[in-house]
């Protein structure tokens, strides 16, 4: 089985100031793990992924995340936010030993709010 | 630019009635498609691993004679939620599978389904 956890409900951060949003998984094989955003009434966009290699890996818009084994977590971070970052985040993973068919299993996602 | 589509983006139909929701993939050939169900301020609920040319896979817990899915064409999978009733009215997204086995999934959009 797999599992992922967003600890915060919502993060409130002031714009021009770090953002972090909290991530932690679980899974049976090699973690394949994802950040996605969702802006109101809209479907899912992808920011980045973990697959191998650097535990740093850098997305869209600005944003990166740190994979940490040890951990456990994947975490979601943006040096300075912008007010246009506000939306919904979901942390995502998968089990890497499988095919690309199968599920991914969601966060309950982080609600993220940068005031101006 | 997107590469799935869902059609309608939003409906509205009476109690009792049958809803068909469309999910294209519009770059690539599918034959794993996903839709979720998501209810307000809430994460993403898989309901069922649509594969083409055979039956869906449900998750526990989802009827299968009230959310049947189609998945014809490897470009096409459809939704239709029978005899829709107001505890059904929901966010639809769709998601196909990655081009590899350490692809990301691509989303639609999303379908808002109101039952009066």
């Amino acid at each position: 089985a797999q599992s992922v956890a967003q600890p915060e409900d919502q993060v409130n951060v002031a714009e021009g100031n770090p953002l972090t949003v909290k991530c932690t998984y679980s899974v049976s094989g090699n973690p394949y793990l994802f950040w996605y955003v969702q802006y109101p009434n809209r479907g899912l966009q992808f920011l980045l992924k973990y697959i191998t290699g650097d535990n740093l890996v850098k997305g869209s818009y600005g944003f990166e995340a740190e994979f940490n084994k040890s951990q456990t977590s994947f975490h979601l971070k943006k040096p300075s936010a912008l007010v246009s970052d506000s939306a919904l985040y979901f942390c995502a993973v998968r089990d890497g030993f499988k095919a690309a068919g199968n599920k991914l299993t969601f966060g309950g996602g982080t609600r993220v709010l940068v005031k101006p | 630019g997107a590469v799935v589509s869902q059609h309608p983006s939003r409906v509205i139909c009476k109690s009792g009635t049958s809803v068909k929701i469309e999910c294209r993939s519009l770059d690539f050939q599918a034959t794993t498609m996903f839709w979720y169900r998501q209810f307000p301020k809430k994460s993403l609920m898989l309901m069922a691993t649509s594969n083409e040319g055979s039956k869906a896979t449900y998750e526990q817990g989802v009827e299968k004679d009230k959310f049947l899915i189609n998945h014809a064409s490897l470009t096409l999978s459809t939704l239709t939620v029978t005899s829709a009733h107001p505890e059904d009215s929901s966010f639809y997204i769709c998601s196909r599978a990655g081009t590899s086995g350490t692809s990301e999934q691509f989303f639609g959009p999303g379908t808002r389904l109101t039952v009066l």
